[in-house]
Parts: C-alpha cells; structure tokens; sequence
C-alpha cells in the first residue's frame, strides 16, 4: 500500500545540537516531496520541497532535506537546533499524477531543551 | 499578502448537532483544500476544489460532511450531525493553480462532546 512513514513520534534535542528527522514512502513511482512545521495554533508552514534534480534541497529557517532514491527517503536536517524551532514537523507527498493531494505522515514532535 | 482565512478558530457543540466552519483562501488562488486533522495523525485531504468545481472529494465522508465553494472563492465545509470521532482540526489550504505550493490557514478546532 501506498504511504508516508515517519518512525520517529517524538524527539528531544538540546539546543545547539544537530538534528535529523526521518522520512520514508512508499509508492511506485518517485513523488513530490515536502516538509512542512506546525507550531501550536497555528497552520502548516513549508519548510522545503523536492520535484526533481539536486537531491540536496535547501529550505527556510536553515533547513535542508536530502532525496535519497534508493531508499525511497527524504529526511530533513538542520544544523544546530533553535529553542523555537519545537513543533510538529510533518513529511507529506504528492503523487506526479493526478490531483495535487497533498498525502501527510503522522508527524514528528521536536522538543528543544535549553 | 493576506493569508488564509479561518472562522471559527475554536467550536464545540454536542454529537448530532451541525456545524459550519468558513475558509477565505489567498486572493487569485484558484485551488481550495479541506483537510481533516486528528489529534496525533496528519492531516487528511477531504475535498479539492478548482474554482468552483470539486476535482476530488473521494475522502469525504458524503452521509454527514458536504463543502461549497461558491464563485470560486470563499467555502464552507458543513457536518451534519456530527459525530464524536468528528473531533478534529480542520483545515483549509489554497493554492494559485492545481500544481502549486499549498498555503494553509490556522484551522479551526471542533470538539464533538
């Protein structure tokens, strides 16, 4: 069946650290790709998308993500973590054919200790 | 440039009563999603719209949930009667054509008791 995996609930880094949140699908075909951060109350942001080409993406707030075919995964990553960068982040899909549905993983929740 | 628009931000109402919540998209966008968002899941798409007309409403749950978008622009997503699983937040997206980037609105909470 077709999906968006991300195994990973909920992760605590400290600010400063690095971080890498993981995103793999399963279609038959290779899909659009994106990113997108929800903070509290408030709606869904795009950090960063994939269409095609460089599979290195650069996003916003210094976030970047890496296509890797061979493992069907784009994970994101940013260098060292700000305190306000806690919230959902969220791995979603758009399959190349058809209406632009936008196909959502369950989301990882990012705390930031001081 | 103006966002998406959501009213109300907060509701609750008993099971089997209706509800009504209202979406103005980013002026010029062509393409409206409502998506249904339960607590610990992602958000699930239930009906796209392209201007006026509905490009895909497979998700929708037709017995109780139906959505308008009049004139192509403002739209309303309706349940009626709601059920307790209907808790959710629901949220409306936009975007300037069919294959674009998805600009979402702050949703709007509903609390079934």
């Amino acid at each position: 069946a077709q999906s968006v995996t991300q195994p990973d609930i909920h992760i605590t880094v400290s600010e400063g650290a690095s971080l890498e949140l993981r995103c793999n699908y399963s279609y038959g075909a290779t899909p659009y790709l994106f990113w997108y951060v929800q903070s509290p109350g408030q709606g869904l942001q795009l950090l960063l998308k994939y269409f095609s080409g460089d599979t290195l993406v650069q996003g916003i707030k210094g976030f970047e993500a890496e296509f890797k075919r061979s493992q069907s995964s784009f994970n994101l990553r940013k260098p060292s973590v700000h305190w306000s960068d806690a919230a959902e982040y969220f791995c979603a899909v758009v399959l190349q054919t058809g209406a632009n549905n936008l196909f959502f993983g369950t989301g990882t929740r990012l705390t930031v200790i001081p | 440039e103006a966002g998406v628009a959501q009213s109300p931000r907060y509701k609750i109402i008993e099971k089997r009563q209706s509800v009504a919540f209202w979406c103005n998209p980013i002026s010029g966008h062509a393409t409206l999603y409502w998506y249904q968002q339960i607590l610990g899941q992602g958000p699930k798409l239930l009906i796209q719209f392209q201007n006026n007309g509905v490009v895909d409403d497979s998700q929708l749950p037709k017995d109780r949930f139906s959505a308008e978008r009049l004139k192509g622009v403002d739209s309303t997503l309706k349940i009626q009667p709601a059920k307790l699983e209907d808790s959710a937040v629901y949220l409306c997206a936009s975007s300037l054509v069919l294959d674009n980037e998805q600009f979402f609105g702050p949703g709007t909470r509903l609390t079934v008791l």
